[in-house]
């Protein structure tokens, strides 16, 4: 079984910060994860995935993720915020076999001026 | 890239009347889609899983007989709220997959509102 845990339903920075949002993972097969964005009323955009292969994964937008097996942790990074990415990331795992995807409670990311 | 339609983006209906949303993929073939349901500022709840030919797989909780989902072809679901009422209210988010592929790729929702 998988499972994803989110720290912070909410997140704060001022614009052109260092953007950090924390996932850590639970899973009993080697874990497939995925950082998703959402902004109001529209659905899930993929930012990035890590699938076993390199484990520092650059995606879109500027946004990186690093796999830590060790820390068992998959943390969200942008090296400096802009307005445009306020909006709700979601860090979900999935499992071999074609599982399905669980996804954690979600961070909101709120950038000010 | 991948791109999933949903339609349609909003819908409001009168309490006891059913709704059908469609979930399209435009330009692969989806041999699995996933239906999803998102109550606000809240995670998304997978509803049910439906591959392409079969019968939905629905997670525990969710009643099969309300919430009908049919895959008839490789690029077509569609999710049926049958006799609506307002707790059934909520945002529906379609995913799709292809085969062979772990990544899903995800609609942009339907507003179901019921009065």
């Amino acid at each position: 079984a998988q499972s994803v845990t989110q720290l912070g339903s909410h997140v704060s920075v001022s614009e052109g910060a260092l953007v950090l949002l924390r996932c850590n993972y639970s899973s009993s097969v080697p874990p497939y994860l995925f950082w998703y964005v959402q902004y109001p009323n529209q659905g899930l955009q993929l930012l990035l995935k890590y699938t076993s292969a390199a484990t520092l994964v650059k995606g879109i937008n500027g946004f990186e993720a690093e796999f830590k097996k060790s820390e068992t942790s998959f943390h969200l990074t942008k090296p400096s915020a802009h307005m445009s990415d306020a909006a709700e990331y979601f860090c979900a795992v999935t499992g071999g076999g074609f599982q399905k995807l669980v996804f954690g409670t979600g961070t909101r990311l709120l950038v000010s001026p | 890239g991948a791109v999933v339609s949903q339609h349609p983006s909003r819908v409001i209906c009168k309490s006891g009347t059913s709704v059908k949303i469609e979930c399209r993929s435009l330009d692969f073939q989806a041999t699995t889609m996933f239906w999803y349901r998102q109550f606000p500022k809240k995670s998304l709840m997978l509803m049910a899983t439906s591959n392409e030919g079969s019968k939905a797989t629905y997670e525990q909780g969710v009643e099969k007989d309300k919430f009908l989902i049919n895959h008839a072809s490789l690029t077509l679901s569609t999710l049926t709220v049958t006799s609506a009422h307002p707790e059934d209210s909520s945002f529906y988010i379609c995913s799709a997959r292809g085969q062979g592929a772990r990544e899903q790729f995800f609609g942009p929702g339907t507003r179901l509102t019921v009065l």
